[in-house]
């Protein structure tokens, strides 16, 4: 089956740090480009960072850009993303997606790993 | 920094016809923004609906449709049913910073 699963979520204090992991199967990971989608209580969705296939470029939003760090291992079809100096206001479901570059979309999700930030 | 703009709710009766769009606070959406919609539900991961403007995506009935409206994308839906009851999120390719920015949603009600 063609499949995104996101684990390594949970609760963390503020300036803490997790770090999340997805693991795909079903397809050849290494060819696409991958993303991390977060969701905050209630709100709508964010795209925080993306990995293009090889590793290199990645992409921050500014809300973590210096405190996220995206990665891949492609021989473990797994994406990563460790988050340090957590906030409050980085709690939310993370979701990891699957980018097909020539239709700029989101065409795969996982369901998601809670992280909450607090105190 | 770019903002991508949607009705933040919506209400349809069942049968009938809505159009969601999707706009920039400053400029035109167009093509090139590759403009996609996905559909989610109360504790449910995103699922995709649009892309590339107005390619429905395997699966999706074909009362969905995409297209470039004015100078907003647009998600019509034709013989709205009680299941298409979700929130609905736009995104835009705005190839800067995280590259896609999303709308801030619209909540659809059918009643």
């Amino acid at each position: 089956d063609v499949q995104l699963l996101e684990s390594g979520g949970g609760s963390v204090q503020p300036g803490g740090s997790l770090r999340l992991s997805c693991a795909a199967s079903g397809f050849t990971f290494s060819t696409y480009a991958m993303s991390w989608v977060r969701q905050a209580p209630g709100k709508g969705l964010e795209c925080v960072s993306v990995i293009s296939g090889s590793g290199t470029p990645t992409h921050y939003a500014d809300s973590v850009e210096g405190r996220f760090t995206i990665s891949r291992d492609n021989f473990k079809n797994t994406l990563f993303l460790q988050m340090n100096s957590l906030r409050a206001e980085d709690t939310a479901v993370y979701y990891c997606a699957k980018n097909r570059w020539s239709e700029r979309d989101f065409d795969l999700w996982g369901r998601g790993t809670q992280v909450t930030v607090s105190s | 920094q770019t903002v991508v703009t949607q009705e933040p709710s919506f209400s349809v009766s069942p049968g009938g016809t809505v159009t969601l769009t999707c706009g920039l606070r400053s400029g035109s959406v167009s093509s090139n923004f590759y403009p996609s919609w996905y559909q989610q539900t109360p504790g449910q991961a995103p699922r995709t609906l649009i892309y590339n403007t107005n390619i429905r995506s395997s699966g999706v009935p074909d009362r969905f449709s995409g297209s470039i409206l004015g100078n907003k994308a647009a998600l019509t839906i034709t013989g709205a049913q009680a299941d298409d009851e979700s929130d609905y999120y736009c995104v835009l390719y705005v190839g800067s910073g995280a590259l896609w920015v999303f709308g801030g949603g619209t909540t659809l009600t059918v009643l």
